[in-house]
């Protein structure tokens, strides 16, 4: 089955110490984004791909970093991880960013700050 | 301003019976999409149901049904026979075209629970 897969699926880091999150698809999309959802809260986009196009929101903490080094993988690096940051992580692609194009998630990561 | 308003924080429904989420919007756009996920306690968002803003009709995928009043700005989320696996954070979401942005934003969400 085509899916969107996040490992690992639980992540514990020591604050300020770097982690990477890792997103892959077998959907063939063109479009990968990372979210951050805290607890009890709607999912919040940090960033997107649109192929090698890379679009960050303006307040996404400079912490946060992404790379895309094909079009199955993306990934998120925390350069110094506060407390704050302990969230879930979302991976999510669509086919293009047409209004009617579905997002499709993957399972998340909840990553824990010690 | 929210652009996405799911006034219900929670709620209850017997099993096998209807229940529906609500959700209202703010756009000035002619064209978006809207958009309900399911959430379970696992994590994972599950895209349940998709209405275009220029969409004739209500949106049905199974036992899911989009209430769509374009007038109203309001676009609820009938689920019929509900089944106690319903029971989950439901997201309202919404696409904006023309000039807007292209990501998704999201409701504060409606927790379900279905009693048995």
């Amino acid at each position: 089955d085509a899916m969107v897969i996040q490992n690992p699926r639980y992540q514990v880091t020591q604050f300020g110490k770097p982690v990477t999150l890792s997103c892959s698809q077998t959907l063939n999309h063109n479009v990968m984004y990372w979210y951050q959802q805290k607890s009890s809260q709607a999912p919040k986009l940090l960033f997107h791909y649109y192929d090698k196009d890379f679009n960050n929101e303006a307040d996404t903490p400079d912490n946060f970093q992404s790379r895309r080094p094909n079009t199955s993988f993306c990934f998120l690096d925390i350069r110094s991880p506060g407390l704050g940051d302990a969230a879930m992580y979302l991976c999510a692609t669509s086919r293009a960013v047409g209004v009617e194009e579905t997002q499709y998630f993957g399972p998340g990561t909840r990553l824990l700050v010690l | 301003a929210q652009k996405i308003t799911q006034t219900q924080p929670g709620m209850f429904v017997q099993e096998k019976e209807a229940v529906t989420l609500d959700c209202t919007y703010d756009t000035s756009d002619p064209s978006y999409g809207l958009f309900w996920y399911k959430q379970p306690s696992s994590g994972e968002m599950i895209f349940l149901i998709y209405q275009g803003s220029y969409d004739q009709q209500n949106a049905t995928e199974g036992r899911y049904s989009l209430n769509f009043q374009k007038a109203r700005k309001s676009a609820n989320l009938v689920i019929s026979a509900s089944q106690l696996g319903d029971s989950a954070m439901y997201f309202c979401a919404m696409r904006e075209g023309l000039g807007g942005r292209r990501a998704l934003t999201f409701g504060s969400g409606t927790r379900l629970q279905v009693q048995p």
